[in-house]
């Protein structure tokens, strides 16, 4: 059963937009929040991860926004770019363990 | 380094075969792990190892088996393939997720069952 759900499935923005990609979770035992971005036939790449004791983290374009009581965060790309076009999952990681939960993935099109 | 490495790149087998899909490392990370990609559904785990010799299911492990023998090797193997086997196989690395490290992911194996 799927722990964490991710939405939209697909995403098109113009160049220069906002791209926003939601994750919600059930089990509050998580304490780790990657994303990882994904180029066709390529493996998975960490983008950007944060832990539960912080709301936000920001590296560059690429910004987490995260909500402890309601269970979710999400990723934005600022000035979003045609070459951000891919594949990105978010995951959470259970608290002592070391297994990784995805989400379904959203499939990002910027267009130039 | 070479980071974490996959072979075969492609493979085709059919149904009842075996097969091993090989994963190797440099990076001298304790932990390694095997997902499988299938449309919808994201990343799904399978099996994953803490160190050489310690080997544990992740969340669809049925008709899959792995060992770990040494710290750079995790092989994943096929007992009888099934067509519902059908999918791109990645491998992982990380010093110790435990910790919350970046897993570094193999270009993956895509493998189709017939």
């Amino acid at each position: 059963q799927q722990q964490v759900k991710q939405s939209p499935q697909s995403l098109i923005v113009q160049k220069g937009g906002i791209s926003i990609i939601n994750c919600a979770y059930e089990n509050t035992a998580f304490d780790y929040f990657p994303w990882y971005q994904q180029f066709p036939g390529k493996g998975p790449a960490l983008l950007i991860a944060i832990r539960p004791d912080v709301s936000e983290k920001k590296e560059g374009r690429f910004t987490i926004s995260f909500n402890k009581s309601a269970k979710q965060f999400s990723l934005h790309i600022m000035d979003s770019q045609p070459g951000d076009s891919a594949t990105y999952f978010c995951a959470a990681s259970p608290t002592g363990t070391y297994k990784y939960i995805f989400g379904t993935g959203t499939r990002l099109k910027v267009l130039a | 380094n070479a980071g974490v490495t996959q072979t075969p790149k492609f493979q085709v087998l059919k149904t009842g075969q075996s097969m091993t899909l090989q994963c190797a490392q440099d990076m001298n990370h304790e932990y390694m792990s095997w997902y499988r990609q299938d449309p919808g559904m994201g990343l799904r785990l399978i099996h994953y190892s803490v160190g050489a010799g310690i080997t544990d299911q992740g969340e669809v492990p049925n008709g899959y088996n792995v060992s770990r023998s040494t710290t750079e090797d995790f092989p994943l193997r096929l007992l009888s393939a099934a067509p519902s086997q059908t999918s791109v196989y990645f491998c992982a690395s990380s010093y110790d997720p435990g910790q919350s490290y970046e897993q570094y992911f193999g270009p993956g194996t895509r493998l189709t069952v017939t």
